[in-house]
C-alpha cells in the first residue's frame, strides 16, 4: 500500500494568518482527497484534488478558503486562508490507486487556531 | 444520495469478549465497496476490512469478520477476542465506484474494560 505523509503533523496558529499542509505519496496515485475532521465527529470531504487543474470542492467549501494544488500523480497542498478559531480541526489527505484497492490515508496535521 | 448511519455512539466490551458494531446505509448503486476504519487516539486512519458489494462471502481479516446483508444494506462489524489495542472510533465508510468519493458514519467509539 501506499506511504503517505503529511506535513506539519501539528501547528498553532494566529486567526488571519494561512497555512499550508503538504501531502506526499511514495507513489502516484489516481485521486487524492483532503478531509476535515473536527473534535468528536466524522470526516467531511473538502474537495477532490485534481492533478493539473482545478480542485472539485463539496458544498460548504470554497477555494479562497481552502485553495488546493495538486501539480503531479504523487503531491498536494491545501491551504487554509484567514484562519480563524473555527478552523481547529484535523485535516486529512486521503489517496485512492484504484483497481478495488482500499483507500489511505495520511497521518494527518492537527491544527489549533487562537 | 448515499447515506451511512452508524447508531451506537460508544460501545463497551470485556478484554476477550465479542462485540459486534452496527452499520446501515443507503443507496441504488449495485456495485460499491464497504469499508471498516479505525481511529486510535493518534488520529491515524487504519483499514480494519472491506467488502466488495458483488461477494456474497463475508470478508475475514483474524479477528476481525463482517455481517453483510446486501439486501438489508447492513454491514456490521465483529470483533472476536477483544484486546486492549482495539479501544478506538471505529468508522464506517461506503465507495462510490463513480468518483471513489467515500461516504462516512458518524463513527462508534470502543471501549474495552480490562
Amino acid at each position: 500500500s501506499a506511504v503517505i505523509s503529511q506535513k506539519p503533523s501539528r501547528d498553532i496558529c494566529q486567526r488571519g494568518t494561512s497555512l499550508t499542509i503538504q501531502c506526499q505519496v511514495d507513489s502516484q496515485v489516481t485521486m487524492m482527497f483532503w478531509y476535515r475532521q473536527q473534535p468528536g465527529q466524522s470526516l467531511t470531504l473538502i474537495a477532490t484534488a485534481n492533478q493539473g487543474s482545478e480542485a472539485t470542492y463539496e458544498s460548504g467549501f470554497v477555494i479562497d478558503k481552502f485553495p488546493i494544488s495538486r501539480p503531479n500523480l504523487t503531491f498536494s497542498t491545501l491551504t487554509v486562508s484567514n484562519m480563524s478559531p473555527e478552523d481547529s480541526s484535523i485535516y486529512l489527505c486521503s489517496v485512492e490507486k484504484g483497481g478495488g484497492r482500499p483507500p489511505g490515508f495520511g497521518p494527518g496535521t492537527r491544527l489549533l487556531v487562537l | 444520495a448515499q447515506t451511512v448511519t452508524q447508531s451506537q455512539p460508544e460501545m463497551s466490551v470485556q478484554e476477550a469478549e465479542t462485540v459486534t458494531l452496527s452499520c446501515t446505509y443507503d443507496t441504488s448503486e449495485s456495485d460499491y465497496y464497504l469499508f471498516w476504519y479505525k481511529q486510535p487516539p493518534s488520529r491515524q486512519m487504519i483499514l480494519v476490512i472491506r467488502q466488495e458489494a458483488y461477494k456474497q462471502q463475508n470478508a475475514t481479516e483474524n479477528r476481525f469478520s463482517v455481517n453483510f446483508q446486501k439486501a438489508a444494506k447492513s454491514f456490521s462489524l465483529k470483533i472476536s477476542d477483544s484486546q486492549l489495542g482495539d479501544a478506538a472510533m471505529y468508522f464506517c465508510a461506503y465507495r462510490r465506484e463513480s468518483n471513489y468519493q467515500l461516504i462516512w458514519g458518524a463513527g462508534t467509539k470502543l471501549i474495552i474494560k480490562p
